[in-house]
């Protein structure tokens, strides 16, 4: 059964703390996987997608790897605006493009 | 680029009667677009796929005839919640997949009450 498992549940830094998110998966035929951000009371906002272990990708402060069992998200020097929940899906190939998401990492930075 | 739109942001009914969420994907044709519910705290499920001309296709559990999908278009689908009860009240948010990409992109969803 495709899986995706996301750690730590909720994790606090401190402003300048740099640290990292889990994202492990398992599925049958890997076709892309995703990560977004949510904010509450919000959609997901798209992040990065990743498709062969190996690949990496950067924006601002968040860089996303990707290996053929996990992915991480990094975070170098937080700052309090980067507080929200990351969510990780994964897409399989069966063609119908469909996400099987984790059930997220609440991030809270502190100034 | 790749907004989508969703409409109204909340809404409260009573119990018994029919309300629909409309999703817009602004500036691209959306060959696919997905509904999902979500609970506090808790992930995004998936409730349906639709693509433009065809009928939405159900996850397991999900009870078509309370929860009507129409993609009328590339760029609009409609959730329609029936005869909602309590128990409907929820978060929902679409999402939308351009042509030719992979990715999905969400827009900033609806919350329901039904009271």
């Amino acid at each position: 059964e495709d899986q995706v498992t996301q750690s730590p549940e909720a994790l606090r830094l401190q402003e300048g703390e740099s640290s990292s998110l889990n994202c492990s998966y398992t599925v049958s035929g890997l076709r892309g996987l995703f990560w977004y951000r949510q904010d509450p009371g919000k959609g997901p906002e798209f992040l990065f997608t990743l498709y062969s272990a190996g690949e990496e990708k950067e924006k601002e402060r968040l860089k996303a790897t990707l290996t053929k069992k996990e992915s991480f998200l990094h975070i170098t020097a937080p700052k309090p605006e980067d507080s929200a929940t990351y969510l990780c899906a994964v897409q399989g190939e069966s063609g119908t493009y469909k996400y099987i998401f984790g059930t997220g990492t609440r991030l809270k930075v502190l100034a | 680029g790749a907004v989508v739109s969703q409409h109204p942001s909340r809404v409260i009914c009573k119990s018994g009667t029919s309300v629909k969420i409309e999703c817009r994907s602004l500036d691209f044709q959306a060959t696919t677009m997905f509904w999902y519910r979500q609970f506090p705290k808790q992930s995004l499920m998936l409730m349906a796929t639709s693509n433009e001309g065809s009928k939405a296709t159900y996850e397991q559990g999900v009870e078509k005839d309370k929860f009507l999908i129409n993609h009328a278009s590339l760029t609009l689908s409609t959730l329609t919640v029936t005869s909602a009860h309590p128990e409907d009240s929820s978060f929902y948010i679409c999402s939308a997949r351009p042509g030719g990409q992979d990715e999905q992109y969400f827009g900033p969803g609806t919350r329901l009450t039904v009271t």
